[in-house]
């Protein structure tokens, strides 16, 4: 079964503290793995698409890589306006639907 | 450029009720995403389309049921409302570009079934 488990549920920096959130799937072929960052009240907004292992794409304070089996998204010197839940989902080869994880909700505190 | 919008924002029904849900991108999308979103559950899709006039089943599609007629519209409908159907629903859009595909979503729908 195609399964998406986001760690940690909640992380808590203070401004300027790198941290990693991690994403870890199983699915029957990868067709992409998405990450999004959703503010309280609105809808997820797309952030990266990664497509296979050892690919890596960045943004502004945020990197996200990919492995096998997880990804990552790495978060340098975050600031407080970094601070909402960042979803990952992945979709499988050969089908239209996506897979979410429960997502992790950053704090970061000035 | 609205991007994907949907309608309404915020509504109470009572059990038994009906009331449709409209999703509207204006980006010439091919593929549209109907998702529900409960606390620790995250994210989960109900029904799909793939095209004007096609749909398809998702996670959890029981009493739910959708309609594609234009390309620019996805409409959920809720034929008898039940209080576990209280949710946030959102709407998503995507085409494929060069290989790629971004899934665009709508601001939501905050949905409570007394």
């Amino acid at each position: 079964e195609d399964q998406v488990t986001q760690s940690p549920e909640a992380l808590r920096l203070q401004e300027g503290e790198s941290s990693s959130l991690n994403c870890s799937y199983t699915v029957s072929g990868l067709r992409g793995l998405f990450w999004y960052r959703q503010d309280p009240g609105k809808g997820p907004e797309f952030l990266f698409t990664l497509y296979s292992a050892g690919e890596e794409k960045e943004k502004e304070r945020l990197k996200a890589t990919l492995t096998k089996k997880e990804s990552f998204l790495h978060i340098t010197a975050p600031k407080p306006e970094d601070s909402a839940t960042y979803l990952c989902a992945v979709q499988a080869s050969g089908t239209y639907k996506y897979i979410f994880g429960t997502g992790t909700r950053l704090k970061v505190l000035a | 450029n609205a991007g994907v919008t949907q309608t309404p924002k915020f509504r109470v029904l009572k059990t038994g009720q009906s009331m449709t849900l409209l999703c509207a991108q204006d980006m010439n999308h091919e593929y549209m995403y109907w998702y529900r979103q409960d606390p620790g559950m995250g994210l989960r899709l109900i029904h799909y389309s793939v095209g004007e006039g096609t749909t398809a089943k998702g996670e959890v599609p029981d009493g739910y049921n959708v309609s594609r007629l234009k390309k620019q519209n996805f409409l959920l409908g809720l034929e008898s409302a039940a209080p576990s159907q209280t949710s946030v629903y959102f709407c998503a859009s995507s085409t494929p570009i060069g290989g790629q595909e971004t899934q665009y979503f709508g601001p939501g729908t905050r949905l409570l079934v007394l």
